[in-house]
């Protein structure tokens, strides 16, 4: 398997900007978690997905984030519009949650880096 | 709420030597799991090593090992024979078993392995 797949890489935008992240989990994983990286407050927890459902968003710092899973094999993350105290590192993971309260893994994408200058 | 602490923004260790990260963490769980990953330049966060809070014997991993204090809610990292490979960013994180997206990172330390 390829692992957890995001695109791009890098992305660097102006102010103002919409900008989509996109995620595509591991294949047969059913949860799906997108999280935000900076030096000043470390790695967040922005949203969590269940079977392709948003489960807690508690963590998506404003309305202009949001995130959509339309089916099981893709997810974006937008931000519109872009400021630039959302440069950071965005990272998704995925998961195979087979029972509850047991151990499943959560493996990480490569990430994102945001510039918004 | 759970908060994961690590005191160590920067360690520095020679290489072939031995190296302990710290990790504290707060919680009033009795079972959870904790879990350090290795973050590279390369940005991709790498699983290390897992421990299960109800298995007393503490995990090991090839050169990695972790001492797990639950009494005093420590979990450190110790890399045997380091290699120049290992320098990166560690992070100690945790995770309650009633809530699979309730992950805690703490905030990080990282690692030079000096040649």
């Amino acid at each position: 398997d390829a692992g957890v797949i995001q695109s791009p890489r890098h992305e660097v935008t102006e102010m103002g900007q919409e900008v989509t992240l996109r995620c595509k989990p591991i294949s047969g994983h059913n949860s799906l978690f997108w999280y935000r990286q900076t030096m000043m407050r470390g790695l967040e927890l922005l949203i969590y997905f269940n079977n392709n459902v948003p489960i807690d968003d508690s963590g998506m710092p404003e309305d202009r984030f949001s995130a959509k899973m339309p089916n099981a094999s893709f997810s974006t993350l937008k931000i519109q519009p872009s400021e630039p105290r959302d440069s950071a590192v965005y990272f998704c993971a995925s998961s195979l949650v087979a029972e509850p309260y047991s151990y499943n893994e959560q493996f990480f994408g490569p990430g994102t880096r945001l510039t918004v200058l | 709420a759970q908060t994961v602490t690590q005191s160590q923004p920067e360690m520095s260790v020679q290489e072939a030597e031995t190296v302990t990260l710290s990790c504290t963490y707060d919680t009033s769980e009795s079972d959870y799991y904790l879990f350090w990953y290795k973050q590279p330049p390369s940005r991709q966060m790498i699983l290390v090593i897992r421990q299960e809070a109800y298995k007393q014997q503490n995990a090991t991993e090839n050169r990695f090992s972790v001492n797990f204090q639950k009494a005093a809610k420590s979990f450190s990292l110790k890399i045997s024979d380091s290699q120049l490979g290992d320098a990166a960013m560690y992070f100690c994180a945790y995770r309650s078993p009633y809530n699979n997206n309730d992950m805690r990172f703490g905030a990080g330390t990282r690692l030079t392995v000096k040649p």
